[in-house]
């Protein structure tokens, strides 16, 4: 049973550039959730996804964005990068909705995002 | 407006004694709390969590009590062993089911 990965590991961004940030959840697992982790925080939730919909949503601006593929691997997306989107961003696979599954979510390792 | 509050940045202790982690929260409507420890670069790991309905949860070492009246809660781990040494964050689910974290707590268990 493979676990949650996540590429890239770290990445430098300039402001206004677009980023995305892909997740392979693990074996099983048809949800993802997203959160941003900044520096000296804990994480916070951006979205959740459940069988290729988005079902959740955080207090983030709608150039946050995801995808879920038919497989279960996701990616997030973030437009127009602003200095305070540099951050660790965490994915988490789930078997069932967040209100089902909140003890097993499994998280990947991150993607350190810096922007200049 | 922080929901979930560790106000501990960190906590060190001697293996074999207690570690006690504290966890004070604002939202009411909270209705199920979890802890998470985390290794450097690795995720958040599950631990323990604990259900608005009760107020202590044991698995082995670890154990978790919750004052809901004070909206406070508590992760006591005993004994303490070095492999313990992480970063802690208490987590509680809302209303839309969405988990709202604290900012962590660093545990060091010294030998």
């Amino acid at each position: 049973e493979t676990g949650v990965t996540q590429s890239p590991t770290h990445l430098i961004k300039t402001r206004g550039q677009q980023v995305t940030l892909r997740c392979s959840s693990q074996s099983g697992h048809n949800t993802v959730s997203w959160y941003q982790q900044a520096l000296g925080q804990g994480p916070q939730f951006i979205f959740q996804y459940y069988r290729e919909e988005e079902n959740g949503r955080g207090n983030f601006p709608p150039r946050f964005s995801g995808l879920q593929f038919p497989n279960y691997s996701s990616e997030l997306n973030v437009n127009a990068l602003e200095l305070d989107d540099s951050a660790l961003y965490l994915c988490a696979s789930s078997w069932g909705q967040l209100h089902q599954s909140t003890d097993t979510q499994y998280f990947g390792p991150g993607t350190r995002l810096t922007v200049l | 407006d922080q929901q979930v509050k560790q106000n501990s940045p960190s906590l060190s202790v001697q293996e074999g004694r207690i570690s006690i982690l504290n966890c004070d929260y604002t939202n009411s409507m909270f209705d199920y709390f979890l802890w998470y420890k985390k290794y450097p670069a690795e995720g958040p790991t599950f631990l323990i969590s604990i259900s608005s309905i009760k107020d202590k949860n044991e698995d082995g070492r670890f154990t978790v009590f919750l004052n809901k009246s004070a909206k406070h809660l508590s992760l006591h781990i005993v004994p303490s062993q070095p492999g313990d040494s992480a970063v802690y964050f208490c987590a509680a689910r809302g209303s839309n089911y969405k988990l709202t974290f604290g900012k962590g707590t660093l545990l060091t268990v010294n030998p």
